[in-house]
């Protein structure tokens, strides 16, 4: 059973507009939430993350908006570009967890068409 | 990849045979952990590990055992793979800050 729900499953989008990939989970005790980006044939790479303290981070063109009523946080790829096509993944943790342990959502195959 | 190379990159097997990946890192990151990639699924952990010879079980454990007798090996076994175990089998390292993980490139595992 996944705890970390991810949606949608693809998505294509024009170079420019706006990339926008959900998450959701239902263990409260999750308190650090990353994104990570995977090209073809290569390993996920930490793109960002955010704690929940705060409700939204930024980083370029990355946007991550996180709701803790919700339980929600999603990515937005702000003009996108093609170079932005690739797999993306969420995931969540507990700062508890000593081991560090990541759970991941299914995984959001993102196109940019020129 | 953060100093994580993983071998074989790619390998095809017959039902019943043992299997060993293996993950080698330079960054002398004590946590590592192993995952399988499949569609649908995301990316689910099987084992991790914090130094040599401590290890634990993750939530696809089943059908797979790991050994770390050095801090920068971390090695992966099918004791009898089926062909449910075809997948893409990642290795990845927690550093410092050890939520954040470093993937490696990845192995594919196809079993006949």
């Amino acid at each position: 059973q996944q705890q970390v729900k991810q949606s949608p499953q693809s998505l294509i989008v024009q170079k420019g507009g706006i990339s926008i990939i959900n998450c959701a989970y239902e263990n409260t005790a999750f308190d650090y939430f990353p994104w990570y980006q995977q090209f073809p044939g290569k390993g996920p790479a930490l793109l960002i993350a955010i704690r929940p303290d705060v409700s939204e981070k930024k980083e370029g063109r990355f946007t991550i908006s996180f709701n803790k009523s919700a339980k929600q946080f999603s990515l937005h790829i702000m003009d996108s570009q093609p170079g932005d096509s690739a797999t993306y993944f969420c995931a969540a943790s507990m700062k508890s967890d000593s081991w560090g342990k990541l759970q991941f959502g299914a995984g959001t195959q993102v196109v940019v068409t020129p | 990849d953060a100093g994580i190379t993983q071998s074989p990159r790619h390998k095809v097997t017959e039902t019943g045979t043992p299997v060993t990946l293996r993950c080698h890192q330079t960054e002398n990151h004590r946590y590592m952990y192993w995952y399988r990639q499949d569609p649908g699924h995301g990316l689910r952990l099987i084992h991790y590990s914090y130094g040599v010879k401590d290890t634990d079980k993750g939530e696809v454990s089943d059908g797979y055992s790991v050994s770390r007798s050095k801090t920068e090996d971390f090695l992966l076994t099918l004791e009898s793979a089926t062909s449910s175990q075809t997948s893409v089998y990642f290795c990845a390292t927690g550093g410092t800050i050890i939520h954040e993980q470093y993937f490696g490139p990845g192995t594919r595992l196809t079993v006949t």
